[in-house]
């Protein structure tokens, strides 16, 4: 069974712009979260969604968005980019009833 | 709020001694508990878990012990080898209908041969 998918795995923006990023989790699972990881801050929770609907949402600015498909494939968008958006997105996935989270390898975003 | 307090923040032991990992959480509706390991440049990967009805958890070298009355969990790892280097996140979640885990700062371990 494949798991899960992040797309792309990095990318370097200049402030001011905005970017997507894309995860498709394991095939069966409905929840996708998203979490910044940064140094010394660990990994914050972003957004979390649930048969296309947001189930719950992190202490993020709104320039942070995301969306969940029909097929659970979920993708997340920052707007007017900051230097402070530079970090490692991370997306996990998990079944109905089941508690395991599992993690993409991330999407490393630069900011400069 | 909702918070993971993690302690210590980086920790280095000698090969074949033992590494304790301690957290506390806030969220009294917190009811599953888990451990993730990533190592440099790679995802984070669950190593052990505890619901909250459970004291204890043990598998092979690693053990995760809970006190719901104090908020506090921890893991411990025995016979500490080279390969055990990473950084370990603890993480609470309560279980009623979110996936949302609120995690610790992370813990740096250093296992020195």
């Amino acid at each position: 069974k494949a798991g899960v998918t992040q797309t792309p795995r990095y990318l370097i923006k200049t402030r001011g712009q905005q970017v997507t990023l894309s995860c498709s989790p394991i095939s069966g699972h409905r929840s996708v979260s998203w979490y910044q990881q940064t140094p010394g801050q660990g990994l914050q929770f972003l957004f979390e969604y649930f048969s296309e609907t947001q189930r719950n949402k992190g202490n993020f600015p709104g320039r942070f968005s995301g969306r969940q498909f029909s097929n659970s494939r979920s993708e997340m968008n920052v707007s007017t980019l900051e230097l402070g958006d530079s970090a490692l997105y991370l997306c996990a996935s998990s079944s109905f009833g089941d508690t395991e989270a599992f993690f993409g390898q991330g999407t490393r975003l630069t900011v400069v | 709020g909702e918070n993971v307090e993690q302690h210590p923040s980086t920790l280095s032991v000698q090969e074949g001694d033992s590494a304790v990992i301690k957290c506390t959480y806030s969220d009294s509706a917190s009811n599953y508990f888990p451990w993730y390991k990533q190592e440099l440049g790679k995802r984070p990967q669950l190593i052990i878990d505890i619901r909250s009805n459970v004291g204890e958890k043990k598998d092979q070298r690693i053990a995760v012990t809970l006190n719901k009355t104090a908020k506090h969990f921890s893991l411990h790892i025995t016979e500490t080898q080279p390969e055990d280097s990473a950084v370990y996140f603890c993480a609470a979640r309560s279980t009623s209908g979110t996936y949302k885990y609120i995690f610790g700062t992370g813990t740096r371990l250093k296992v020195l041969a």
